[in-house]
């Protein structure tokens, strides 16, 4: 089945650092990506999507990008801020699928000092 | 403003009472679901519902059984709770089964003595 490998446990940063956190899938088909943040307390909001292969996705600073050729959608950011310590997970879709079914990665904790 | 609702955000209960986790939305989305988050686990799909009364399991069903009787609701229901069910539950929607853009609840803290 679908599967989302992506940097395990916590990133540990000091405000405007570079961030990267890994993403890696497999799919049969052509899925869509996402990024998603939780703050503490809160549930999962969208960062950002992206369907198609080379295709960028951003926000708030964030940013992915679609590469089929390495099955990869790395988010990136280039000055992280404290207000940016959060869980972010990365998830497919299922390209045209039916069922509805996102397929998370474990998520990634980021922490970041000022 | 759309959103996603959930209640309680807290509850403890003992083992073998029953609990009903509630969740509305107020987007008229026909999709929704139920998840559990546990450390390390990332967020686990319990039930997938296309509509209302059109319910699906989703990896770890076991222990847990959905309601939708009207669109806009949402119920996970776990009879004789178990202490490995503490966990944050948390509620989404989607706009139908081919938009997959999920919106979540603020979860469900849950704690099973």
């Amino acid at each position: 089945g679908d599967s989302v490998t992506q940097t395990e446990g916590q990133v540990a940063l000091s405000e405007e650092d570079f961030l990267t956190i890994h993403c890696n899938y497999s799919a049969s088909g052509y899925p869509t990506l996402f990024w998603y943040v939780q703050y503490p307390g809160e549930g999962p909001q969208l960062l950002f999507r992206a369907s198609r292969d080379k295709e960028k996705g951003s926000s708030r600073g964030f940013e992915a990008t679609y590469d089929k050729g390495t099955t990869s959608f790395h988010l990136r950011k280039a000055s992280v801020q404290e207000s940016d310590s959060a869980v972010y997970y990365c998830a497919l879709s299922e390209s045209g699928g039916s069922n509805a079914k996102l397929t998370f990665g474990k998520g990634t904790k980021l922490s970041v000092k000022s | 403003d759309m959103k996603v609702t959930q209640m309680p955000r807290y509850l403890i209960k003992r083992m073998g009472e029953n609990v009903l986790l509630e969740c509305g939305q107020d987007m008229s989305h026909e999709t929704m679901y139920w998840y559990r988050q546990d450390p390390g686990l990332g967020l686990q799909l319990i039930y997938i519902s296309y509509d209302v009364d059109s319910n699906s399991e989703g990896d770890i069903p076991k222990g847990y059984r959905v309601s939708r009787k009207k669109r806009e609701h949402f119920s996970l229901i776990l009879d004789s709770a178990k202490t490995n069910q503490t966990s944050v539950y948390f509620c989404a929607s989607s706009l139908s089964v081919n938009q997959d853009t999920q919106y979540f609840g603020p979860g469900t803290r849950l704690l099973v003595l």
